[in-house]
């Protein structure tokens, strides 16, 4: 069995401040690792994704990852936050051996202040 | 190339009444997926399709759901005598064959449900 936790259900930050949001992972198998970003009443869009090759992923919109087997984790960063990155946020997780569906977190809203 | 599809985008249906949801895969793409988000809520998977069969329907509710992808077509997930609790955004994703990214899920619009 596979699931994922998203530590924090919201998160608050300055424009131009560094964005943090966490998540660990469990996953029986080596996982596949994703966050998605969905906007009001919008689909979902992939912004990074790891399947076991370098442990630094990065993603678009200047996002970046990083798999810990370690610590279990997957977080998510930008250096710099933006207006526009105010969004809900999903880490997702999926088994790599032939179980294709993919589990979502609980998301993290983020919020940007001005 | 386009994305996924799905229509409608918004359905309100009377409670009883049946609700039918498409979904068109991206072009190349035999794996289609379907998932629900009720409100506040992560996406939740129900099931999971390749051409005329059904692979995982383990998220599927027991009763009043079925989902179909036909040899020609789009995907249909088909709810009948809805209740107030099938209120909800429902997302399908497609992914392609296997050794071609087969990992990635891409998601369409979504249909937002609304059952009154």
């Amino acid at each position: 069995a596979q699931s994922v936790t998203q530590l924090d259900s919201h998160v608050s930050v300055s424009e131009g401040t560094p964005v943090l949001l966490r998540c660990n992972y469990s996953s029986s198998y080596s996982p596949s690792l994703f966050w998605y970003v969905q906007h009001p009443n919008k689909g979902l869009q992939l912004l990074l994704k790891y399947t076991s090759a370098a442990t630094l992923v990065k993603g678009i919109n200047g996002f970046e990852a990083e798999f810990k087997k370690s610590e279990t984790s997957f977080h998510l960063t930008k250096p710099s936050a933006h207006m526009s990155d105010a969004a809900e946020y999903f880490c997702v997780v999926s088994d790599r051996f032939g179980n294709e569906k993919l589990t979502f977190g609980t998301g993290t809203r983020l919020t940007i202040i001005p | 190339n386009a994305g996924v599809m799905q229509n409608p985008r918004h359905l309100v249906r009377r409670r009883g009444q049946e609700a039918r949801l498409r979904c068109s895969p991206m072009k190349g793409h035999s794996h289609v997926y379907w998932y629900r988000q009720l409100p506040e809520e992560g996406l939740k998977f129900m099931v999971y399709l390749q051409k005329e069969n059904i692979i995982d329907e383990s998220g599927m509710p027991k009763e009043r759901f079925s989902a179909e992808f036909p040899k020609e077509g789009p995907s249909i997930l088909r709810i009948q005598q809805v209740v107030r609790g099938d209120s909800a955004a429902y997302f399908c994703a497609s992914s392609p064959p296997e050794g071609a990214g087969a990992y990635e899920q891409y998601f369409g619009p979504g249909t937002r449900l609304t059952v009154t």
